[in-house]
């Protein structure tokens, strides 16, 4: 079943706007990593975060990791038209002996010119 | 451009068919992931290779297998395909043998069974 539960599941804000959501997750994680998925596109991964309380950023992005290692927080400041897409978060989860990496169902962000 | 590439784009095929789905992962980086996106399941690991072997495995069907080839690339066979394995395949790569560090993701191959 899914382990990491994103919010909110869809936004539609006006060009200009910031933009914050989240990934909340029972488990704890090591890592968090926030990727972004263009429509027939691959995800293309955003930022990474290793360390609990690790504050990232990547041009108009942010990413927390928060302190208790069971969620993390994306915002994008001065949301532009290409910001348009679906944002998921995903982290390393150890199931049967294996490690794997697990996904949230995203966040669709529309943003109107 | 993530480096990783995949082949084919798209895919068209009946059920009961088999079919291959290619990918070369980044220059330098040696395992290899394969996910499958569907609208209702989202992104789920299938399998994964680090450097010619079998690492770990996720939801994978029986009627499908990965393999890694010396020179890294990989491949996904599917068979006896259902309709309910139209999705988007992705494979990712990585340097790192652990899932825990920075996947870089392939453009995908969309599966359609008919």
């Amino acid at each position: 079943g899914q382990q990491l539960n994103q919010s909110p599941q869809s936004m539609f804000i006006q060009e200009g706007e910031d933009v914050s959501m989240n990934c909340t997750s029972s488990s704890i994680f090591n890592t968090w990593l926030w990727y972004k998925q263009d429509p027939g596109e691959g995800p293309v991964l955003l930022i990474a975060l290793y360390k609990a309380g690790e504050l990232t950023s990547n041009g108009r992005l942010t990413a927390q990791f928060g302190i208790t290692r069971k969620d993390s927080f994306l915002n994008i400041s001065a949301s532009i038209p290409s910001d348009v897409g679906i944002y998921f978060c995903a982290g390393p989860l150890t199931q049967g002996g294996s490690e794997k990496l697990v996904f949230g169902k995203g966040t669709k962000l529309t943003v109107n010119p | 451009d993530s480096g990783v590439t995949q082949t084919p784009k798209h895919l068209i095929t009946a059920t009961g068919q088999r079919v291959t789905l290619r990918c070369s992962p980044r220059s330098g980086d040696l395992s290899v992931y394969w996910y499958q996106q569907s609208l209702d399941q989202g992104l789920q690991f299938l399998i994964q290779y680090y450097n010619g072997e079998e690492r770990a495995k996720g939801n994978i069907l029986e009627r499908f297998s990965a393999q890694q080839f010396p020179d890294l690339h990989s491949e996904l066979n599917l068979s006896s395909l259902e309709l309910g394995d139209s999705a988007l395949y992705f494979c990712a790569s990585s340097v790192w043998s652990r899932p825990g560090r920075e996947q870089f993701f392939g453009p995908g191959t969309r599966l359609t069974v008919l």
